[in-house]
């Protein structure tokens, strides 16, 4: 199993550019969400999806779309970046929202 | 909405001295969590705490769950420069599907 994997580990964009960041998991988990990291913040909640065709707002959702077609899948799009969206993003799954939480690697953000 | 603070935000603390993060919510928990990022790596899940007053061990680890549920500890005992990383708790109410993050205890062991 390779658990949850994220592309690209790195990125740098321009201001107004936008991107999609991949996340797959290969666990048959219905529960996925990303966090963002900034430094002495923590993580925040982007967005979380409880299944395929289901997803909704986190803590921060301004920026950010998500869609959930299959069950492993759970791209997280950049409409038009802005500096304040750089950052560490972490895709995550897990059987249900209260459960164990599996992290992605990240993807390092880099917006000028 | 539901806030959870941890402290100290960050711990120097010499090899074989311990170690405790604090984590407080503003809501009850339903459960917690605690996961442990190493540098440039990703949270790891080390444990969960279901019920008051619940104390759990991992060998030099012991974590506890607040007898009204809305605040936890992580101690480890003789730390070793092994356990360098950042300390997250996370906090669930029942019938949601969120986890809620502290803010993370920043962990560094000198020689």
């Amino acid at each position: 199993n390779a658990g949850v994997t994220q592309t690209p580990k790195f990125q740098v964009l321009k201001t107004g550019q936008s991107m999609t960041l991949q996340c797959a998991q290969d666990m048959n988990h219905e529960y996925m969400s990303w966090y963002r990291q900034d430094p002495g913040m923590g993580l925040r909640l982007i967005h979380y999806s409880v299944g395929a065709g289901i997803t909704d707002q986190g803590e921060v959702p301004n920026g950010y779309n998500v869609s959930r077609s299959t069950t492993e899948d759970f791209p997280l799009r950049l409409l038009s970046a802005a500096p304040s969206q750089t950052s560490v993003y972490f895709c995550a799954s897990s059987y249900w929202g209260g459960d164990e939480q599996f992290f992605g690697p990240g993807t390092r953000l880099t917006v000028l | 909405g539901q806030q959870v603070m941890q402290i100290p935000q960050y711990q120097h603390v010499q090899e074989g001295e311990d170690f405790t993060t604090y984590c407080n919510s503003s809501t009850t928990l339903s459960n917690i969590q605690w996961y442990k990022q190493r540098p440039g790596g990703h949270p790891v899940f080390l444990i969960q705490l279901v019920k008051s007053g619940e104390v759990k061990k991992q060998k030099r680890l012991t974590f506890q769950f607040g007898e009204a549920k809305k605040n936890s500890s992580l101690h480890i005992t003789a730390t070793q420069t092994t356990d360098v990383g950042t300390y997250f708790c996370a906090g669930h109410t029942g019938g949601g599907n969120k986890l809620t993050f502290g803010t993370g205890t920043q962990l560094k062991v000198e020689l």
